[in-house]
C-alpha cells in the first residue's frame, strides 16, 4: 500500500462540463503519475510531476491539465469533458523497490462522459 | 508507436501449469522492464523487474527472462493458481521513471 487514494471513484458528468480529478498521497514521493486505462490501449501517460509545480506532458495530454501546488496532491482536470474521455483514471507515485524504481497505483477513477 | 507489445490479448491455462506471457519493445535504451499484475476494478500492482543487464529474474513462483537481442521478455508463472487470474502488462522504464505500458494480456487460469 503506497498510501493513494483517489476522488471521486465513480463520476458521470456531460459532455462540455470541467471535471477536476483528485489524487493524494500520504508518503512525500516526488514523482506523480496521471494515466488512463482503455481498452486495447492498455494504460497511458497524460501528465506527469516531478516536483511541486513542476509538471509536463505524457502520449495523451490534449484535452488535460494538472496542477501540483503541494507534494501530496495530484489534480487532473479537463476544461471541456467530451465522450473520448470516458475512461478509468489512474494516479502513480514512483518509489524504490528493490534495484529499480517503480510506480505503484492508486484505486482508479472510472469517469463516464454523456 | 507502441514501444511496448503484448500480442496476445488473452491466454488460459489449466490450473498447475506454466504460464507464459510475452512482451516485445522496441526502444533499447530502456533500464528496466517491469511486469504488472491488474485485477478488475483495482489499480495495477507491481509483480516483479528486471533490469536490462540481466536476463533472468525469479521471485517465488513468477520468473521474468529477458531477451535483448531479440527485445523480447516473457513472464512464467509457474505452477499457475486460479487467483493468478488477472490482467498482465508488461512495461519499460524511461527517464523521469515514466513507465511505458504493453496493452496487457488477459490470464485466466482454470481450477
Amino acid at each position: 500500500d503506497a498510501g493513494i487514494t483517489q476522488s471521486p471513484r465513480h463520476k458521470v458528468t456531460e459532455t462540455g462540463t470541467p471535471v477536476t480529478l483528485r489524487c493524494h498521497q500520504t508518503e512525500n514521493h516526488r514523482y506523480m503519475y496521471w494515466y488512463r486505462q482503455d481498452p486495447g490501449h492498455g494504460l497511458r501517460l497524460i501528465h506527469y510531476s516531478y516536483g511541486v509545480k513542476d509538471t509536463d506532458k505524457g502520449e495523451v495530454s490534449d484535452g488535460y491539465s494538472v496542477s501540483r501546488s503541494k507534494t501530496e496532491d495530484f489534480l487532473l482536470t479537463l476544461e471541456s469533458a467530451t465522450s473520448s474521455q470516458t475512461s478509468v483514471y489512474f494516479c502513480a507515485i514512483s518509489r524504490t523497490s528493490g534495484d529499480t524504481d517503480t510506480q505503484y497505483f492508486g484505486p482508479g477513477t472510472r469517469l463516464t462522459v454523456l | 508507436d507502441q514501444q511496448v507489445k503484448q500480442n496476445s490479448p488473452s491466454l488460459s491455462v489449466q490450473e498447475g501449469r506454466i504460464s507464459i506471457l510475452n512482451c516485445d519493445y522496441t526502444n533499447s535504451m530502456f533500464d528496466y522492464f517491469l511486469w504488472y499484475k491488474k485485477y478488475p476494478a483495482e489499480g495495477p500492482t507491481f509483480l516483479i523487474s528486471i533490469s536490462s543487464i540481466k536476463d533472468k529474474n525469479e521471485d517465488g513462483r513468477f520468473t521474468v527472462f529477458l531477451n535483448k537481442s531479440a527485445k523480447h521478455l516473457s513472464l512464467h508463472i509457474v505452477p499457475s493458481q486460479p487467483g493468478d487470474s488477472a490482467v498482465y502488462f508488461c512495461a519499460a522504464l524511461g527517464g523521469y521513471q515514466k513507465v511505458t505500458f504493453g496493452t496487457g494480456t488477459k490470464l485466466q487460469v482454470i481450477p
